[in-house]
């Protein structure tokens, strides 16, 4: 365990459903990000949340959206996905400061996503 | 911007053997490094981190890495590999001042004979 839990760990969705992957941290981290993870290809960026504020969106489709309610807490929700869709979405957070790379990321153990 | 190369997308190694992994990066300063370990179904977990100081680091599991400026390289070593290590690992870079993206290099599998 290593303190980002991810839910939920295996999810198979249709091209039509609505559904949101939550990841949840309490280490005291004020910045949490979402990777996308697909076969052959190098874990892709796609948002970055500091004190609740998006501060990065890697041009990312508008079928995900990205909620942060507060530091501890970080959804996304998928709506009208497609099978390229399908990876492993991994959630991270680190401490959130000018110099915040130092700290490196903890990751979750991921959501699986298949779509269909 | 930085980027991260691993130039070996597969490696396997027999077991008690020694291990080295490659990573060079992009980058005209000093930047952030460090090597993640991904077991299957798992996510990321930090093996090491340099950012400045002593160039040889190191990390959890028996792991080191060491800094070379000359040769923009921060390669992950091991002098005895065990069954357990099997596993993808990545190595990131991170830049001051640039929010806080790291950037992962495409993974090097490896892969362990008994």
């Amino acid at each position: 365990e290593t303190g980002v839990t991810q839910t939920p760990r295996h999810l198979v969705m249709g091209m039509t459903n609505k559904k949101s992957l939550k990841c949840e941290q309490h280490l005291g981290h004020n910045a949490m990000y979402w990777y996308k993870q697909s076969a052959k290809k190098p874990l892709e960026l796609m948002f970055v949340y500091n004190f609740k504020e998006q501060t990065e969106n890697n041009s990312v489709p508008s079928r995900f959206s990205p909620e942060c309610p507060n530091s501890s807490h970080l959804f996304l929700h998928l709506h009208t996905l497609q099978p390229e869709d399908s990876a492993l979405y991994l959630c991270a957070s680190s401490q959130a400061s000018s110099s915040q790379s130092l700290y490196g990321y903890t990751f979750g153990s991921g959501t699986r996503l298949t779509v269909v | 911007a930085q980027s991260v190369t691993q130039p070996d997308i597969h490696i396997t190694v027999s077991e008690g053997a020694s291990l080295e992994l490659r990573c060079n990066y992009s980058y005209g300063a000093t930047p952030y490094l460090f090597w993640y370990v991904q077991s299957p179904g798992q996510g990321l977990q930090l093996l090491l981190k340099y950012f400045s100081g002593d160039t040889l680091v190191q990390g959890i599991k028996g792991f080191e890495a060491e800094f070379k400026r000359s040769q923009s390289s921060f390669n992950l070593r091991k002098p005895s590999v065990h069954w357990s290590d099997a596993a993808e690992y990545f190595c990131a870079v991170g830049v001051n001042n640039a929010g806080n993206m790291l950037t992962f290099g495409g993974g090097t599998r490896l892969m362990v004979k008994p």
